[in-house]
């Protein structure tokens, strides 16, 4: 079965530094999004992507993140300068159709110190 | 969005069917109800989906009565793989693709 894949795992940096995290999401999906989820807490939407341009962002996605579809294969989430809290596992997902069946991937768990 | 409510948390047994009830009183005509389940450290994975009446998978069944203001999600014999949380989700789908509001979802616990 097709998957979502994310790259690092796991990330740590130091405050103030520039993160890129990677996902490379189902082949033929069209729609792609970033989730966060901190330590016991819910996941929270960030942005959505579609026909290459960002479709939706909640409150959390403000000037620091961005996100970039490029080439055919690669969905990447920076954090241009990363706080504390910031840390947080990073999802990845992908959507082939108008559905509600998002593919997750594995995560990132992403710790600035 | 419509705002859905859930029980914090659950046990069972191994081989016990178990019912997770999920309210959504405010649910929209164009809005479908969603489970997703959860494993810790793990992306939330899909479960089954719904409008109306009932549907059933490989995984769950969905029943959704006739007001659509509450849906019950069910897992027959369920083993102790079946700890997570379970997230009901409620929304309408939309041109841009769909982002998911998710809740703090029910944890089930299956206890041998």
């Amino acid at each position: 079965e097709p998957e979502v894949t994310q790259t690092p795992s796991h990330q740590v940096t130091q405050m103030g530094q520039e993160v890129i995290l990677r996902c490379v999401p189902i082949s033929n999906h069209l729609y792609f999004y970033w989730y966060r989820q901190i330590l016991g807490q819910k996941v929270e939407f960030l942005v959505s992507f579609y026909n290459n341009e960002i479709s939706e962002k909640s409150e959390i996605f403000d000037d620091q993140f961005s996100v970039e579809r490029p080439d055919g294969s690669n969905f990447t989430l920076k954090i241009r300068s990363t706080k504390l809290e910031d840390s947080a596992m990073y999802f990845c997902a992908s959507l082939r159709d108008q559905t509600y069946e998002q593919y997750f991937g594995p995560g990132t768990r992403l710790t600035v110190t | 969005l419509a705002k859905t409510t859930q029980p914090i948390s659950m046990d069972s047994y191994e081989g016990q069917e178990v019912n997770i009830t999920c309210s959504h009183n405010n649910i929209a005509t164009n809005d479908y109800i969603t489970w997703y389940q959860q494993f810790p450290s793990q992306g939330p994975r899909f479960i089954i989906q719904g409008y109306k009446t009932k549907v059933t998978n490989e995984v769950a069944s969905l029943f959704i009565p006739a007001d659509r203001k509450s849906s019950t999600l069910s897992l027959p014999r369920v083993s102790l793989s079946d700890t997570a949380v379970y997230y009901c989700l409620v929304g309408v789908l939309n041109n841009a693709g769909n982002m998911l509001t998710f809740g703090g979802g029910t944890r089930l616990m299956v206890k041998p």
